[in-house]
């Protein structure tokens, strides 16, 4: 079985503060995913990183594919309330795209 | 785009009941993925399908769970007898090619 551990599990933070959210694995990835999970609605895939090592930045968060594909993580900078929710990463396997995802961050960002 | 629609959105059922989630994929998405998310396990894949076939059911808790899908627009997930530990949202998904799943709403099961 293949696990992704997240962490930290529960982050509160304040508006405007940084934060970094990680995925580990020790299973190799094809590759990873991250999404955010609103109360009541399904994940929304946020991004997908491929190579070991890239980087991806989408506004302010960047996420990052580590160099051997078993871990990633999401950075967020100047948190705003709009950020708060479920943050899942997935690691994709198989040709059908399988995904395993992780045990999730839920992050809440307060003025 | 409609996205991926799942019916119903809430459903309270008896212990013992016969349970049956519903999901319409997006047009033209050749893969169909149903998830159970619960607090303790997080999401959980159950069953996949490419090409309206069963690729993977290794995740399908047990034999009272059964999925079909019989044409490309419609799956069914069905729970028969259920037991309260089925209660959790359950989530289904499509996707075409490429690596990003789009996922329905969910359906909030309840089996008291």
């Amino acid at each position: 079985t293949q696990l992704l551990e997240q962490s930290p599990q529960f982050l509160s933070i304040q508006e405007g503060e940084n934060l970094t959210v990680y995925c580990n694995s020790s299973s190799v990835f094809s590759s990873l995913q991250w999404y955010r999970q609103e109360p009541g609605e399904g994940p929304v895939l946020l991004v997908t990183v491929v190579t070991g090592g890239e980087v991806k930045k989408l506004k302010r968060l960047t996420f990052q594919f580590g160099d051997a594909r078993k871990d990633s993580s999401l950075h967020i900078t100047a948190a705003q309330p709009g950020d708060t929710g479920l943050y899942l990463c997935a690691g994709v396997t198989g040709t059908a795209s399988k995904l395993t995802f992780g045990t999730g961050t839920r992050l809440q960002v307060t003025l | 785009d409609a996205g991926v629609i799942q019916s119903p959105r809430h459903e309270v059922t008896e212990m013992g009941q016969e349970v049956t989630l519903r999901c319409k994929p997006i047009s033209g998405h050749n893969s169909l993925f149903w998830y159970r998310q619960t607090m303790m396990r997080g999401l959980e894949l159950l069953i996949y399908f490419n090409n309206n076939v069963p690729i993977d059911d290794s995740g399908m808790p047990e034999d009272r769970f059964s999925a079909k899908m019989p044409n490309a627009s419609f799956s069914t997930l069905k729970i028969q007898p259920s037991e309260p530990r089925d209660s959790a949202v359950y989530f289904c998904a499509s996707k075409r090619g490429g690596y990003g799943y789009t996922f329905g709403s969910g359906t909030r099961l309840t089996v008291v």
